[in-house]
Order: C-alpha cells, then structure tokens, then sequence
C-alpha cells in the first residue's frame, strides 16, 4: 500500500539557518507530490506542489522542494528560517486522479525555532 | 473569497450525543474532502464527495458516522452516537478537479466527547 513517511518529529533550527524536512514516500509511478504547512488551531494552508516537469519546485514564504525519484523523496528546504515558521509541516502524497481521490498524508514534523 | 468554512470551531459534548459537523466549500469547488486529526493516527481521510456524490467512504471508521452533500455549497459530517475516542479535529477541505490548484482546508472543528 502506499504510504508517507517524515521521519523527523520534531527539528530545531536557529532563526537565519537553513531547512531541511525530509519526506518519503512508496508508490510504484510518480505521485502528485505536496507540502502543507500548519500553525496552532489553524487549518492547512498549501506551501508548494509537484505533479511534473521540472524537480525543483518553488512555493510560497521561500520554501522550495526537490522531487528525487531515485529515493522517493520529496524534502522541504528554505535557505533561512524566520521565527514565524515555526509550525507543524506536512507532506502529502496523491496517487492517482491528481489527487482528486483524497491525499495521503505524512505524520508531520513540527519545526521549533530558537532564537 | 472566505475559504472553506467550517462550523463550531469548537463542540463539547457528552458520550451517546449525536454530533453535527458542518461545511461550505469555495464556490466553484466539485470535490469535497473530511478529513480527522489526532496526535496518534494524524490525518487520515474519511470521506470524499465529486459533484456533490460521494466516492469513497471506506475511512469513515465506523457505521455511527455519516456524511452527506445536499448541494455544491453545504456538507454535514455526522456523529451518532459519539463516543470519546471521536475526539479529535475534523477538517473539511475543498478543490476543484484533480487538485492542480492544491487542496483549501477550512480551519477544523475541535470536537471533544466526554
């Protein structure tokens, strides 16, 4: 079956240093790729996604992301954290219908910044 | 635009209560999606409406749950009779076709069941 995977829970990061939130997935083709990002007792907004063509994906706020077939990956990266970044991060994977079928998502991993 | 709505944000109620989780999706929007929240299991996706039918229900967890869409602009999530390992934060998202433009998530309903 398929399946996400954020191995980190939780990543501290000093305000002005770079990012990186590794996600992984298992699926047999190429999946419709996302990045979600959560702040406390809000809803999901959508950082970036990938359905084709070039890797390197740009988002919104500054972040990026790599698609890397060769290891399913997909990371999050932003060359410097501000302080508002701080907040929960997900990866989400749709596997068919350009996800038009539902989204499955990564456990998350919630990025604290230290001053 | 307002985005998704959601309404409570918040819903206590007490073990054996029916429970009604309401949602307005993005004018414009066909797909409709509820989603639930918790520390252990994190998002898991219960139920999904194409055109106002619903597709695939197979994670609503049990028979006491119950979704419909009247119409392309209201969607119910219903819980009968709830029970405390409901609690959790459930998240109505709409998009439009196969989700080129990404998923718009309204801002949940925090039920808990005591």
């Amino acid at each position: 079956a398929q399946s996400v995977t954020q191995p980190d829970i939780h990543i501290t990061v000093s305000e002005g240093a770079s990012l990186e939130l590794r996600c992984n997935y298992s699926y047999g083709a190429t999946p419709y790729l996302f990045w979600y990002v959560q702040s406390p007792g809000q809803g999901l907004q959508l950082l970036l996604k990938y359905f084709s063509g070039d890797t390197l994906v740009q988002g919104i706020k500054g972040f990026e992301a790599e698609f890397k077939r060769s290891q399913s990956s997909f990371n999050l990266r932003k060359p410097s954290v501000h302080w508002s970044d701080a907040a929960e991060y997900f990866c989400a994977v749709g596997f068919s219908g350009g996800g038009a079928d539902g989204l499955t998502f990564g456990k998350g991993t919630h990025l604290i910044i230290q001053p | 635009d307002a985005g998704v709505i959601q309404s409570p944000r918040h819903e206590v109620t007490e073990m054996g209560q029916e429970v009604t989780l309401r949602c307005k999706p993005i004018s414009g929007h066909n797909s409709l999606f509820w989603y639930r929240q918790t520390m252990m299991r994190g998002l898991e996706l219960l139920i999904y409406f194409n055109n106002n039918v619903p597709i695939d229900d197979s994670g609503m967890p049990e028979d006491r749950f119950s979704a419909k869409m009247p119409n392309a602009s209201f969607s119910t999530l219903k819980i009968q009779p709830s029970e405390p390992r409901d609690s959790a934060v459930y998240f109505c998202a709409s998009s439009f076709g196969t989700a080129d433009y990404g998923y718009t998530f309204g801002s949940g309903t925090r039920l808990t069941v005591v």
